[in-house]
C-alpha cells in the first residue's frame, strides 16, 4: 500500500467545469504539499497546508487531518489547467499523480 | 529573485561513466532536497541536507549514488558507474526552513541524466 493515494490517475474536463482532485495518506504530518507540472516542465508549489482550507485565484485546497484526506479543487477550469497535479507529504512520499486536460 | 538552478540541463553518458549533477539553491535557504523521476514515474526521494545537521540518505538507490552540500549551498550529486536505469529526470528542491516545518519548497528545472 502507498502512502499517499491520489484519484483519480486521470482527468479529462470541459473549459469551465469545477474539478476536483483528491490525496488520501496513512502517515503522520505536519502538512501537506499540493505540486503541478507542466508538460516538459518544472514542478511549482501550489500549496501547503496543515490545517482548513487555503485559496488562491480560482484554486482551492482543503484538508482534514483526522481523516488523513486532502482535496485540490479547481473552478472554472481552464486549458492552460491542464498538468499533472501531485500530492506529498513530508519529503518522502508522493501522490503518483493526477493528469488533468482542460479541452477548450 | 533567482529560483533553484541546475546543471547541465541535460547529460548524456555512456553506462559506466561517473556524473555529476549541480544544484544552486535559493540563497538563504537552509533545506535542500534532491529526487528523480523516471520517464512516466512518480517523483522518487533520493537525499535531504538540512543546515549543518547530518543529510538524511535513505532515498539513495545504490552505493553508487552520493551526493554532498558545501558551504551550506550549492550540491552535488554524483552517480558512479552509471546504469541505463539511471535514466531519469534529476530535481533538486530548496526551502527556507526544515522538511516538516511549514515551509514551501522551490523546484529546480532539473537535469535530464539519459545512460546509453
Amino acid at each position: 500500500k502507498n502512502e499517499v493515494e491520489q484519484s483519480p490517475q486521470n482527468l479529462t474536463a470541459q473549459e469551465g467545469e469545477f474539478i476536483t482532485i483528491n490525496c488520501s495518506y496513512s502517515v503522520g504530518i505536519s502538512a501537506l504539499h499540493w505540486l503541478q507540472q507542466h508538460p516538459g516542465g518544472g514542478i511549482v508549489s501550489l500549496f501547503m497546508l496543515s490545517s482548513g482550507k487555503k485559496k488562491h485565484g480560482r484554486l482551492i485546497a482543503t484538508i482534514n487531518i483526522q481523516e488523513k484526506h486532502s482535496s485540490l479543487h479547481i473552478t472554472a477550469s481552464h486549458p492552460r489547467d491542464s498538468a499533472v497535479y501531485i500530492c506529498a507529504v513530508r519529503k518522502t512520499y508522493f501522490g503518483t499523480g493526477t493528469s488533468l486536460t482542460v479541452i477548450p | 529573485g533567482a529560483g533553484v538552478s541546475q546543471s547541465p540541463s541535460n547529460k548524456v553518458t555512456e553506462k559506466g561513466k561517473d556524473v555529476e549533477l549541480r544544484c544552486d539553491p535559493i540563497s538563504g535557504h537552509t533545506a535542500l532536497y534532491w529526487y528523480r523521476q523516471s520517464l512516466g514515474q512518480g517523483l522518487e526521494f533520493l537525499i535531504y541536507f538540512q543546515g549543518n545537521s547530518a543529510p538524511d540518505k535513505s532515498g539513495l538507490p545504490s552505493d553508487r549514488f552520493s551526493a554532498e552540500r558545501t558551504g551550506g549551498s550549492v550540491s552535488t550529486l554524483t552517480i558512479q558507474r552509471t546504469q541505463q536505469e539511471d535514466s531519469a529526470v534529476y530535481l533538486c528542491a530548496s526551502s527556507l526552513g526544515p522538511a516538516g516545518g511549514l515551509y514551501e519548497q522551490y523546484f529546480g528545472p532539473g537535469t535530464r541524466l539519459t545512460v546509453t
